[in-house]
């Protein structure tokens, strides 16, 4: 079955410096991977996808995700953080219901707290 | 505008009560699912829809109605609130492996 996992609840940085928040996967096939963010009380917001081609994906907000199949990683990264990027961040998977388009299958989730 | 809205933000409902929550998207995606999103386990799906007429469980589907008479439309009906059912439900619409979220809303059952 599709997962996810994110291994880490909460990531501190402080700002300026690289972040990364961590995702592993589990699929059957070839992964379709995204990553999304949640400030408070909002919905959650598309920041990248994988679906093939260059490992290196470039999102919004100078967000980046590097896939590998390898370690069945996707890991979302940035080389300068900003406290405005603090916010819960999610990775998933498409999964199996849907049909052709199919679901996401989401991580538990990363908190991110950026500190001046 | 163009998007997806979700109503109400907020609802407070008493065990036991019917609630619908209402999803409606402008890009008539073919595809919409309704999630909920608990603390320790990210956002789980519920039901799900292909096309009007056309829907489907689910991971967590117990407790749960929907319909889609209409592309646009795809309201969430608890048939009778139970406690464990305080959560935030988010719903989406989907084409071309983009999937786009509506804002949520918090139901709590007391």
């Amino acid at each position: 079955a599709q997962s996810v996992a994110q291994p880490e609840d909460q990531v501190n940085v402080a700002e300026g410096n690289p972040l990364t928040v961590k995702c592993t996967y589990s699929v059957s096939g070839n992964p379709y991977l995204f990553w999304y963010v949640q400030y408070p009380n909002r919905g959650l917001q598309f920041l990248l996808k994988y679906i093939t081609g260059d490992n290196l994906v470039k999102g919004s907000y100078g967000f980046e995700a590097e896939f590998n199949k390898s370690q069945t990683s996707f890991h979302l990264k940035k080389p300068s953080a900003l406290v405005s990027d603090s916010a819960l961040y999610f990775c998933a998977v498409r999964g199996n219901y849907g049909g052709s388009q199919g679901n996401l299958i989401f991580g538990k989730g990363t908190k991110l707290s950026v500190k001046p | 505008d163009a998007g997806i809205t979700q109503s109400p933000r907020y609802k407070i409902t008493e065990t036991g009560r019917q609630v619908t929550l209402m999803c409606h998207q402008t890009w008539s995606h073919s595809y919409m699912f309704w999630y909920r999103q608990d603390l320790g386990h990210g956002l789980r799906l519920i039901y799900y829809s292909a096309a009007a007429d056309i829907t489907d469980k689910g991971e967590v589907p117990d407790g749960y109605v929907v319909s889609r008479s209409k592309t646009e439309n795809f309201p969430l009906t608890l048939e009778s609130a139970t406690r464990s059912q305080t959560s935030v439900y988010f719903c989406a619409s989907s084409a071309d492996r983009t999937y786009t979220f509506g804002s949520g809303t918090r139901l709590t059952v007391v």
